[in-house]
Protein backbone atom coordinates (compact mmCIF):
# COMPACT_ATOMS: atom_id res chain seq x y z
CA UNK A 1 0.00 0.00 0.00
CA UNK A 2 1.29 3.16 -0.88
CA UNK A 3 2.30 5.19 2.43
CA UNK A 4 3.67 8.53 3.86
CA UNK A 5 5.12 8.70 7.06
CA UNK A 6 6.50 12.10 8.10
CA UNK A 7 8.49 13.31 11.51
CA UNK A 8 8.71 14.63 13.77
CA UNK A 9 5.30 15.64 14.32
CA UNK A 10 5.57 18.90 15.55
CA UNK A 11 8.78 20.78 15.88
CA UNK A 12 10.24 23.81 17.55
CA UNK A 13 13.13 25.96 17.22
CA UNK A 14 14.84 28.80 17.98
CA UNK A 15 14.92 31.63 15.19
CA UNK A 16 18.32 30.58 13.74
CA UNK A 17 18.33 27.21 14.96
CA UNK A 18 18.84 24.99 11.20
CA UNK A 19 17.07 21.06 11.42
CA UNK A 20 15.57 18.80 9.19
CA UNK A 21 12.34 17.30 8.51
CA UNK A 22 11.79 13.95 7.87
CA UNK A 23 9.37 12.16 5.19
CA UNK A 24 9.72 8.21 4.78
CA UNK A 25 7.77 6.95 1.78
CA UNK A 26 6.36 3.49 0.27
CA UNK A 27 5.38 3.68 -3.10
CA UNK A 28 5.78 1.21 -5.92
CA UNK A 29 7.55 3.10 -9.03
CA UNK A 30 8.11 6.70 -7.48
CA UNK A 31 6.80 9.40 -9.44
CA UNK A 32 7.22 12.60 -8.02
CA UNK A 33 7.55 13.67 -4.16
CA UNK A 34 6.42 17.10 -3.50
CA UNK A 35 6.84 19.44 -0.42
CA UNK A 36 4.02 22.02 0.39
CA UNK A 37 3.01 24.74 3.03
CA UNK A 38 0.20 24.98 4.89
CA UNK A 39 -0.64 27.78 6.93
CA UNK A 40 -3.81 28.22 9.46
CA UNK A 41 -7.00 28.23 7.77
CA UNK A 42 -5.21 28.07 4.21
CA UNK A 43 -4.70 25.69 1.39
CA UNK A 44 -1.51 23.82 1.12
CA UNK A 45 1.17 25.98 -1.23
CA UNK A 46 3.55 23.80 -3.27
CA UNK A 47 7.36 24.67 -3.01
CA UNK A 48 8.70 21.44 -4.33
CA UNK A 49 8.89 18.46 -6.92
CA UNK A 50 11.63 15.85 -6.82
CA UNK A 51 11.87 13.07 -8.85
CA UNK A 52 14.54 10.97 -8.62
CA UNK A 53 16.97 10.18 -5.78
CA UNK A 54 20.14 12.25 -5.56
CA UNK A 55 18.40 15.45 -6.41
CA UNK A 56 18.06 18.87 -4.90
CA UNK A 57 15.65 21.42 -4.64
CA UNK A 58 16.67 24.76 -2.99
CA UNK A 59 14.36 27.77 -1.99
CA UNK A 60 15.16 30.88 0.33
CA UNK A 61 16.16 28.57 3.85
CA UNK A 62 14.93 25.32 2.09
CA UNK A 63 15.98 22.55 0.57
CA UNK A 64 14.83 19.33 -0.24
CA UNK A 65 16.58 16.18 -1.11
CA UNK A 66 15.56 12.62 -1.79
CA UNK A 67 17.17 9.21 -1.35
CA UNK A 68 15.25 6.09 -2.56
CA UNK A 69 12.97 5.96 0.46
CA UNK A 70 12.91 8.50 1.91
CA UNK A 71 13.08 12.85 1.45
CA UNK A 72 14.30 15.75 4.10
CA UNK A 73 13.32 19.02 4.39
CA UNK A 74 16.30 21.05 5.52
CA UNK A 75 15.77 24.55 7.19
CA UNK A 76 18.55 26.45 7.42
CA UNK A 77 18.71 29.47 9.77
CA UNK A 78 15.08 29.98 9.96
CA UNK A 79 12.56 32.61 10.63
CA UNK A 80 9.40 33.26 12.36
CA UNK A 81 7.91 33.53 9.66
CA UNK A 82 8.87 30.22 8.36
CA UNK A 83 6.26 28.61 11.20
CA UNK A 84 3.90 26.62 9.35
CA UNK A 85 2.63 22.56 8.64
CA UNK A 86 4.97 20.77 6.18
CA UNK A 87 3.32 18.44 4.38
CA UNK A 88 5.19 15.68 2.30
CA UNK A 89 3.16 13.64 -0.77
CA UNK A 90 3.98 11.29 -3.51
CA UNK A 91 1.67 10.12 -6.15
CA UNK A 92 -0.07 7.00 -6.15
CA UNK A 93 1.15 4.35 -8.44
CA UNK A 94 -1.54 5.29 -11.40
CA UNK A 95 -0.36 8.69 -11.08
CA UNK A 96 -3.69 9.96 -10.76
CA UNK A 97 -3.95 11.13 -6.70
CA UNK A 98 -1.10 12.61 -4.54
CA UNK A 99 -0.99 11.00 -1.18
CA UNK A 100 -0.17 13.05 1.34
CA UNK A 101 1.45 12.70 5.05
CA UNK A 102 0.41 13.89 7.88
CA UNK A 103 2.43 16.77 8.01
CA UNK A 104 5.17 18.14 10.39
CA UNK A 105 3.97 21.78 11.88
CA UNK A 106 6.58 23.73 12.51
CA UNK A 107 7.29 26.45 14.79
CA UNK A 108 10.06 28.86 15.19
CA UNK A 109 10.27 32.06 17.65
CA UNK A 110 12.52 35.06 17.97
CA UNK B 1 -3.01 33.27 -4.12
CA UNK B 2 -3.02 29.92 -5.91
CA UNK B 3 -5.35 31.29 -8.19
CA UNK B 4 -7.78 28.53 -7.31
CA UNK B 5 -11.02 29.72 -5.62
CA UNK B 6 -13.65 27.86 -3.46
CA UNK B 7 -16.81 29.25 -2.09
CA UNK B 8 -18.19 29.42 0.55
CA UNK B 9 -15.36 29.45 2.73
CA UNK B 10 -17.82 28.43 5.56
CA UNK B 11 -20.65 26.29 5.73
CA UNK B 12 -22.69 25.77 8.61
CA UNK B 13 -25.82 22.94 8.50
CA UNK B 14 -27.33 20.18 10.36
CA UNK B 15 -27.41 16.34 10.48
CA UNK B 16 -28.89 15.35 7.05
CA UNK B 17 -28.62 17.94 4.68
CA UNK B 18 -27.05 18.53 1.60
CA UNK B 19 -24.83 21.23 0.67
CA UNK B 20 -22.75 21.79 -2.46
CA UNK B 21 -19.26 23.19 -2.64
CA UNK B 22 -18.26 24.84 -5.53
CA UNK B 23 -14.48 25.22 -7.06
CA UNK B 24 -12.83 27.43 -9.95
CA UNK B 25 -9.66 26.09 -10.67
CA UNK B 26 -6.69 28.04 -11.82
CA UNK B 27 -7.08 29.59 -15.55
CA UNK B 28 -5.27 26.89 -18.25
CA UNK B 29 -6.04 24.17 -15.59
CA UNK B 30 -8.30 21.01 -16.88
CA UNK B 31 -7.97 18.89 -14.35
CA UNK B 32 -9.35 19.67 -10.52
CA UNK B 33 -9.33 17.05 -7.48
CA UNK B 34 -11.15 17.33 -4.16
CA UNK B 35 -9.77 16.03 -0.85
CA UNK B 36 -11.01 16.59 2.61
CA UNK B 37 -8.85 17.70 5.73
CA UNK B 38 -9.62 16.64 8.93
CA UNK B 39 -7.13 17.14 12.17
CA UNK B 40 -7.08 13.12 12.68
CA UNK B 41 -6.74 12.07 9.16
CA UNK B 42 -5.02 14.15 7.45
CA UNK B 43 -5.50 15.27 3.67
CA UNK B 44 -7.08 12.24 2.18
CA UNK B 45 -7.94 12.54 -1.81
CA UNK B 46 -11.76 12.06 -2.43
CA UNK B 47 -12.12 12.30 -6.48
CA UNK B 48 -10.67 13.53 -9.55
CA UNK B 49 -11.66 15.26 -12.65
CA UNK B 50 -10.20 15.74 -16.12
CA UNK B 51 -12.08 18.24 -18.71
CA UNK B 52 -15.05 17.28 -17.83
CA UNK B 53 -14.98 13.31 -16.95
CA UNK B 54 -14.04 11.62 -13.90
CA UNK B 55 -10.61 10.44 -13.65
CA UNK B 56 -9.74 8.97 -10.54
CA UNK B 57 -11.86 7.89 -7.22
CA UNK B 58 -10.04 7.78 -3.65
CA UNK B 59 -11.76 7.77 -0.75
CA UNK B 60 -14.92 8.99 -1.58
CA UNK B 61 -18.30 8.11 0.43
CA UNK B 62 -21.68 7.13 -1.46
CA UNK B 63 -23.48 9.96 -0.29
CA UNK B 64 -20.82 12.40 -2.07
CA UNK B 65 -20.41 12.92 -5.67
CA UNK B 66 -18.93 15.45 -7.91
CA UNK B 67 -18.69 16.84 -11.09
CA UNK B 68 -17.25 19.37 -13.77
CA UNK B 69 -18.71 21.12 -15.53
CA UNK B 70 -18.07 22.35 -19.72
CA UNK B 71 -16.16 25.82 -18.29
CA UNK B 72 -14.15 23.72 -15.85
CA UNK B 73 -15.48 24.71 -12.59
CA UNK B 74 -15.94 21.72 -10.14
CA UNK B 75 -19.16 20.98 -7.69
CA UNK B 76 -19.01 18.46 -4.72
CA UNK B 77 -21.64 17.57 -3.29
CA UNK B 78 -22.20 16.45 0.39
CA UNK B 79 -25.46 14.66 1.34
CA UNK B 80 -27.03 12.80 4.34
CA UNK B 81 -24.47 14.66 6.30
CA UNK B 82 -23.20 13.45 9.13
CA UNK B 83 -21.33 15.10 12.09
CA UNK B 84 -18.07 13.38 11.17
CA UNK B 85 -18.33 14.64 8.13
CA UNK B 86 -17.32 18.08 9.06
CA UNK B 87 -14.21 18.98 7.71
CA UNK B 88 -11.99 21.06 5.66
CA UNK B 89 -12.69 20.36 1.96
CA UNK B 90 -9.81 21.53 -0.59
CA UNK B 91 -10.18 21.89 -4.37
CA UNK B 92 -6.66 21.58 -6.23
CA UNK B 93 -6.36 21.86 -9.51
CA UNK B 94 -3.46 21.00 -12.26
CA UNK B 95 -2.75 21.59 -15.66
CA UNK B 96 -2.55 18.06 -17.18
CA UNK B 97 -3.72 16.06 -13.97
CA UNK B 98 -0.72 13.87 -14.47
CA UNK B 99 2.19 12.89 -12.01
CA UNK B 100 4.64 15.32 -13.38
CA UNK B 101 1.94 18.44 -12.11
CA UNK B 102 2.19 19.72 -8.95
CA UNK B 103 -1.45 20.45 -7.76
CA UNK B 104 -2.54 24.21 -6.62
CA UNK B 105 -4.98 24.31 -4.03
CA UNK B 106 -7.45 26.66 -3.01
CA UNK B 107 -8.06 27.81 0.68
CA UNK B 108 -11.04 25.83 1.30
CA UNK B 109 -14.59 25.35 2.75
CA UNK B 110 -14.99 24.66 6.01
CA UNK B 111 -18.30 22.08 6.73
CA UNK B 112 -19.44 22.25 10.07
CA UNK B 113 -22.22 19.70 10.75
CA UNK B 114 -24.26 19.91 13.98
Amino acid sequence: EDQVTQSPEALRLQEGESSSLNCSYTVSGLRGLFWYRQDPGKGPEFLFTLYSAGEEKEKERLKATLTKKESFLHITAPKPEDSATYLCAVHNQAGTALIFGKGTTLSVSS
Amino acid sequence: DSGVTQTPKHLITATGQRVTLRCSPRSGDLSVYWYQQSLDQGLQFLIQYYNGEERAKGNILERFSAQQFPDLHSELNLSSLELGDSALYFCASSQEGGADSPLHFGNGTRLTVT
